[in-house]
């Protein structure tokens, strides 16, 4: 397996605001999933996109991927307090499942 | 429906003893993980499981640690002597196959003393 690396480390906004974190991995992939991580919480599953696909939605969340830059973004919409966390991505390669973390963008948003 | 479950979710234990963690992981899945996340520490993988093949023992960071998945579903995983480097939050995931997304349990935080 690969790991990713999370663009910005850490992201303060207000709530309200949209938030967007960046991935990039070194070599193509099968899949690559995002998860959040409150603190003290366990790591919570948002979005697995495929090496085919472009975009994902889930509710306020929309992955995008692009294969040729080898990046991947997560946007959150319409961002709540509760949004704030650790957000990591998973890219997944080869015969390899087990999942590798980088050190996160930390998302706050403020009240 | 139920996620991953695991037990206990604490465990305190001294040094050089024994210890038994548990992963109940969702009903179905045919894939099962084991990582440790140490504090300030990333996701370190341990062990996979992947229906009735060999687990991919390729994590564990030393004989001492073990694991085993019975009847497909439940698994142990076991540390022997315990050394106070192996303090850490233990967590299991399951997947329905081996391409799709894991589902994490809320962990094991383990204590050596």
């Amino acid at each position: 397996s690969q790991q990713g690396e999370e663009d910005p480390q850490a992201l303060s906004i207000q709530e309200g605001e949209n938030a967007t974190m960046n991935c990039s991995y070194k070599t193509s992939i099968n899949n690559l999933q995002w998860y959040r991580q409150n603190s003290g919480r366990g790591l919570v599953h948002l979005i697995l996109i495929r090496s085919n696909e472009r975009e994902k939605h889930s509710g306020r969340l929309r992955v995008t991927l692009d294969t040729s830059k080898k990046s991947s973004s997560l946007l959150i919409t319409a961002s709540r307090a509760a949004d704030t966390a650790s957000y990591f991505c998973a890219p997944s390669s080869g015969s390899a499942r087990q999942l590798t973390f980088g050190s996160g963008t930390q998302l706050t948003v403020l009240p | 429906g139920a996620g991953v479950s695991q037990s206990p979710s604490n465990k305190v234990t001294e040094k050089g003893k024994d210890v038994e963690l548990r992963c109940d992981p969702i009903s179905g899945h045919t894939a099962l993980y084991w990582y440790r996340q140490s504090l300030g520490q990333g996701l370190e993988f341990l062990i996979y499981f992947q229906g009735n093949s060999a687990p991919d023992k390729s994590g564990l960071p030393s004989d001492r640690f073990s694991a085993e998945r019975t009847g497909g579903s439940v698994s142990t995983l076991t540390i022997q002597r315990t050394q106070q480097e192996d303090s850490a939050v233990y967590l299991c995931a399951s997947s329905l196959t081996q391409d799709s997304e894991q589902y994490f349990g809320p962990g094991t935080r383990l204590t050596v003393t």
